[in-house]
């Protein structure tokens, strides 16, 4: 499967824990975009990177959040002292300067 | 910021019946998509529009970017059961950064068999 791979699927972790998720886009795309999705809502923009550069960040993306993407391959985002809110599905979508972007299948947070 | 308003939020049909479902916006998208996202699943695109009036079918699946520019149709010919699912329209204000979209909140879809 060539697809958009994240993990993990589902993290279920304590107030105030750090959680780190991984985005594996496809192969030859040189941007990666990181979307929240809470329930019942449509995906919220986060972040996007074209290569290792991370070209843009919403206002969504609060300090407790940091994106990488060291090598232009994978992606990692990782969210510091968790709260509640911060419960959603954190997806993950790959593409080119020239295409739409394929989605991932997303990690579902619980923050409890 | 630039909504999307998305209607209706749910449907309930009857498998063999047509689907339609609408996107408006208060600002202009160059680009339309719409989307099929099943439960714990990312979305999946269906069609993706790059200008106005088009008129695009993938299927039994047919999206129209609106002459305005501000809204989008979609409609699902002769439902079946695996249509099941939530659809999103997508918009995009330029042409210069696919990928990055905004979202409506989805139109919930039930096929009864």
């Amino acid at each position: 499967d060539t697809g958009v791979s994240q993990d993990p699927r589902h993290k279920i972790t304590k107030r105030g824990q750090n959680v780190t998720f991984r985005c594996d886009p496809i192969s030859e795309h040189n941007r990666l975009y990181w979307y929240r999705q809470t329930l019942g809502q449509g995906p919220e923009f986060l972040t996007y990177f074209q290569n290792e550069a991370q070209l843009e960040k919403s206002r969504l993306l609060s300090d407790r959040f940091s994106a990488e993407r060291p090598k232009g391959s994978f992606s990692t985002l990782e969210i510091q002292r968790t709260e509640q809110g911060d419960s959603a599905m954190y997806l993950c979508a790959s593409g080119t300067v020239n295409t739409e972007a394929f989605f991932g299948q997303g990690t579902r947070l619980t923050v409890v | 910021g630039q909504q999307l308003n998305q209607s209706p939020q749910s449907m309930f049909i009857q498998e063999g019946e047509d689907v339609s479902m609408n996107c408006t916006s208060s600002s202009i998208f160059n680009t339309w998509l719409w989307y099929k996202q099943d439960p714990g699943e990312g979305p999946v695109l269906l069609i993706a529009l790059y200008k106005a009036g088009e008129l695009t079918s993938n299927g039994r699946l047919t999206a129209q970017f609106g002459i305005t520019r501000k809204d989008s149709f979609l409609n699902i010919s002769a439902s079946i059961p695996s249509d099941v699912g939530i659809y999103f329209c997508a918009g995009q204000p330029s042409n210069t950064n696919a990928g990055k979209s905004t979202f409506g909140d989805g139109t919930t879809l039930t096929v009864k068999p």
